[in-house]
């Protein structure tokens, strides 16, 4: 099993671009969540999802978009790419909460 | 959720025991006590979770008092590999409904020799 695989591990975009980041597990769970990490703070929920086809905002959503069309795939997606968006990008996954499961990372810095 | 609270950093050395503890005073009757780990440059690893008393694993020890208004993650005998950042989390378990795991700023453990 591969747990929870993030894509891609690094990204360096221009102002204004897009792009989406893709989170997909291998473990059957239900729920699923993206977070970002800013140097010397703690996680901070964007999004997540309870179910195939379902998502729900977390702390600091906007900015941000995410689809859950198959239950294995968490994508969020940002459309106008701003250089307060540069942050570690956590993906996770959990059959229930609290237990999660998290994905290595994904380092976007936008320029 | 409830709101936690937690030391920002902590010292030790190799084989102390350390004991972080998380202040919730506004815990739910549902809620659970959740500890993760997070190493620079990784994404957090689940620790330890109870409800009230004490439980153990291979890895750590978590005790609640019988008010669950606060509770201690104990790392037996630390070593350089335990330096990280530790997380107290707060929140029900999923029942159907909507939920989400929020995270504080956590404890930066540093270990030394």
């Amino acid at each position: 099993n591969a747990g929870v695989t993030q894509t891609p591990k690094f990204r360096v975009l221009k102002t204004g671009q897009s792009m989406t980041l893709l989170c997909a597990q291998d473990m059957n769970h239900e729920y699923m969540y993206w977070y970002r990490q800013d140097p010397g703070m703690g996680l901070r929920l964007i999004h997540y999802s309870v179910g195939e086809g379902t998502t729900a905002k977390g702390e600091v959503p906007d900015g941000y978009n995410v689809s859950r069309l198959k239950k294995q795939n968490f994508l969020l997606g940002l459309e106008s790419a701003a250089p307060s968006q540069t942050s570690v990008y956590f993906c996770a996954s959990s059959p229930s909460v609290p237990e999660a499961f998290f994905g290595q990372g994904t380092r976007l810095t936008v320029v | 959720l409830a709101k936690t609270t937690q030391p920002i950093s902590m010292d030790s050395y190799e084989g102390q025991e350390v004991n972080i503890t998380c202040s919730h005073n506004n815990i739910a009757t549902n809620d659970y006590i959740t500890w993760y780990q997070q190493f620079p440059s990784q994404g957090p690893r689940f620790i330890i979770q109870g409800y009230k008393t004490k439980v153990t694993n291979e890895v750590a020890s978590l005790f609640i008092p019988a008010d669950r208004k606060s509770s201690t993650l104990s790392l037996p005998r630390v070593s350089l590999s335990d330096t990280a950042v530790y997380y107290c989390l707060v929140g029900a378990y999923l029942t159907g409904g909507g939920n989400k795991l929020t995270f504080g700023t956590g404890t930066q453990l540093k270990v030394e020799l």
